[in-house]
């Protein structure tokens, strides 16, 4: 597609419950990011994918948190036994390569609320 | 530990006021810096990006940032805000060599007022 898709756009879930969000990067892009947004904060690294591996889950808060590529295209990240503190906007962005030249392009978001 | 700071939260300004925003960050490598824009209810977009050369860089709408190695410094101006300037903006870095990931800044919110 043009740009990054997300979705859902938004997300109301109760405290407990799983939840699975989705990124449809720029095709041909092999680098895929997730980051999250909070509240007053900066956005927070999660997890960076190069085709379908993940090279670098350093940003992954707790093991509620995971996340897959299939087809060196869609990528899915779950959150299980959703926590209030998880409520934030998680965005994600693709670029042609890894490292800054290349430029990333950011999905809209996928603002999750967790009640 | 490494890290990117700004250090305006929340800028207020009128029309035609000149903008400085500061960002500064910890890395003592080679990096990429970005400033990045998001305008309400939109995602966000690239405003400019320093990766080797001039350390003064034109972005898109005006604005421009200047490099300065020596203060680890990214500070991004523009001489005559507008309105439709307002919105959110961060910095952030890509130390050089890594997986290509950015690590931002807190934001700084900039309001216009007419």
């Amino acid at each position: 597609g043009a740009g990054v898709s997300q979705s859902p756009s938004n997300k109301v879930t109760e405290k407990g419950k799983d939840v699975e969000l989705r990124c449809d990067p720029i095709s041909g892009h092999t680098a895929l990011y997730w980051y999250r947004q909070s509240l007053g904060q900066g956005l927070e690294f999660l997890i960076y994918f190069q085709g379908n591996s993940a090279p670098d889950k350093s940003g992954l808060p707790s093991d509620r948190f995971s996340a897959e590529r299939t087809g060196g295209s869609v990528s899915t990240l779950t959150i299980q036994r959703t926590q209030q503190e998880d409520s934030a906007v998680y965005l994600c962005a693709s670029s042609l390569g890894t490292g800054g030249a290349y430029g990333y392009t950011f999905g809209s978001g996928t603002r999750l609320t967790v009640v | 530990a490494q890290s990117v700071s700004q250090h305006n939260h929340h800028v207020i300004l009128s029309e035609a006021a000149s903008l400085e925003l500061g960002c500064n960050y910890s890395y003592g490598g080679t990096v990429n810096l970005f400033w990045y824009v998001q305008y309400p209810g939109q995602h966000l977009q690239l405003l400019l990006k320093y990766f080797s050369g001039d350390p003064l860089v034109k972005g898109i709408k005006g604005f421009e940032a200047e490099f300065i190695k020596s203060k680890f410094s990214f500070n991004l101006r523009k001489p005559s805000v507008q309105w439709s300037d307002t919105a959110e903006y961060f910095c952030a870095v890509n130390p050089s060599g890594n997986t290509g990931k950015l690590i931002f800044g807190q934001g700084t919110t900039l309001q216009v007022k007419p």
